[in-house]
């Protein structure tokens, strides 16, 4: 079975912090992904990697970098943590084109 | 732009019933649909991913069927249980490996 951890299942984070969300998987995927869920905004994308040190931009990555030096780990990096970044944050993984395996969830509070 | 449409955003049914959920989509040029179940505050988990080139997957008692001309999916239930209450997303992918999700459907199944 494919599987996806996200370093915290809840974190709380004050406002000006920088916040390290990490995301690893065990099937040697190419992709990984970051995206945010808010209430009825859905699911959006904010980076995507398609390799080791490679990146893309999604939909709304302002306030947002990503680091991925090994290919089983992706991380999400808040520069300088603000309130409207508070949000749940899921992670995906899969190869090129096909189905995507989600993590359990990292939800961030920022106060 | 890719536009995936969930409508209704709630159902509500007795045990028992089949169902049939909708999902619609705005640009046919995609790669493949995949449906996910997501319960509350947790990741999500794939059901069924179909190709642009099938017409339709199954799983126990889950069927999705793609009609891409016309840019509709269908997620049938058969005999829904309580244990299939969850908020069910579809989404799809264009080119390259990102996915345009809905907001999804949030199905209750009354004992």
């Amino acid at each position: 079975d494919v599987k996806v951890t996200q370093s915290s299942r809840y974190l709380v984070k004050r406002t000006g912090e920088k916040v390290f969300l990490e995301c690893v998987q065990d099937m040697d995927h190419e992709n990984m992904f970051w995206y945010r869920q808010d209430p009825g905004l859905g699911l959006r994308l904010i980076y995507f990697s398609y390799d080791v040190k490679m990146k893309e931009k999604g939909d709304i990555p302002e306030g947002y970098s990503v680091s991925r030096e090994k290919k089983e780990r992706f991380s999400l990096i808040l520069e300088s943590a603000s309130t409207n970044q508070t949000s749940m944050y899921l992670c995906a993984s899969s190869p090129p084109r096909f189905e995507q395996y989600f993590g359990p969830g990292t939800r961030l509070t920022v106060t | 732009k890719q536009e995936v449409t969930q409508i209704p955003a709630a159902l509500s049914v007795p045990e028992g019933e089949n169902l049939v959920l909708n999902c619609s989509f705005t640009d046919s040029a995609i790669y493949n649909l995949q449906w996910f179940r997501q319960d509350p505050g947790k990741g999500l988990t794939s059901l069924l991913l179909i190709q642009s080139s099938q017409r339709e997957q199954t799983s126990g008692r889950l069927n999705a069927s793609l009609d891409k001309s016309s840019g509709r999916s269908t997620l049938y239930i058969a005999a829904s249980q309580p244990g299939d209450s969850a908020t069910y997303l579809c989404a799809v992918m264009g080119s390259g490996s990102k996915l345009t999700f809905g907001k999804g459907i949030t199905l209750s199944v009354r004992p």
